[in-house]
């Protein structure tokens, strides 16, 4: 059970707007950047937002990241089927002194 | 650029040791700006940091709570490689492992090929 919970699943269809939530606590999320990851099967999982709300060059701008307090939002609009995938938070924990992941998010594009 | 090559078997079993070694190209396991993670995926429990080793003067290495105990990161600077340890293993470490390059911002930017590690008898 990981101390940055996400929900298990989110879904919704081509071209509309999904959000998928982190929530942690103050010596994690409320005291560090927070980033957002998308991992495909098979594959590396990819660099997607950074700093809370920071886009690495080449991804686009339908991924965006958002922290408020201990919760951390990723929001992916327009959605293709090849968004489907898990997407997981991650930040450091300040207090346990280790690199953190939420237990994941897998979005399904209907 | 950065680049991990990973090695190490892809079965190990119950109670034995897991042993994976990263080998890196376009900086140094010495490096100031970097540092040299493992990290694990399952479908049972997700993305997993399990550890790191870095260094600023001298080694340091931190380790994930979960596995704390039966865990060791060591750098290798004549090879300039770094190694995962994993001890007692049970079938619950069955995943695939990563070995992860975190840049100086503090984000892992690069990731190894990633190695199956199944755990059975």
């Amino acid at each position: 059970q990981s101390v940055l919970t996400q929900p298990p699943s989110v879904s919704a269809a081509p071209g509309q707007k999904v959000t998928i939530s982190c929530s942690g606590s103050s010596s994690n999320i409320g005291k560090n950047y927070v980033s957002w990851y998308q991992h495909l099967p098979g594959t590396a999982p990819k660099f997607l937002i950074y700093d809370n709300n920071k886009r690495p060059s080449g991804i686009p701008d339908r991924f965006s990241g958002s922290r408020s307090g201990t919760s951390a939002t990723l929001g992916i609009t327009g959605l293709q089927t090849g968004d489907e995938a898990d997407y997981y938070c991650g930040t450091w924990d300040s207090s346990l002194n280790v690199w953190m992941f939420g237990g994941g998010t897998k979005l399904t594009v209907l | 650029q950065v680049q991990l090559q990973q090695s190490g078997p892809g079965l190990v079993k119950p109670s034995q040791t897991l042993s994976l070694t990263c080998a890196i190209s376009g900086d140094s396991v010495s490096s100031k700006n970097a540092a040299w993670n493992w990290i694990r995926q399952s479908p049972s429990r997700g993305l997993e940091w399990l550890g790191r080793t870095y260094y600023r003067s001298k080694w340091h290495t931190d380790y994930a709570i979960s596995v704390k105990s039966r865990i060791t990161i060591n750098p290798d600077t004549s090879k300039n490689q770094f190694s995962l340890q994993l001890n007692s293993v049970t079938p619950e470490d069955t995943a695939v492992y990563y070995c992860v390059y975190y840049d100086s911002s503090g984000y892992p930017t690069k990731w190894g090929q990633g190695t199956l590690v199944t755990v059975s008898s």
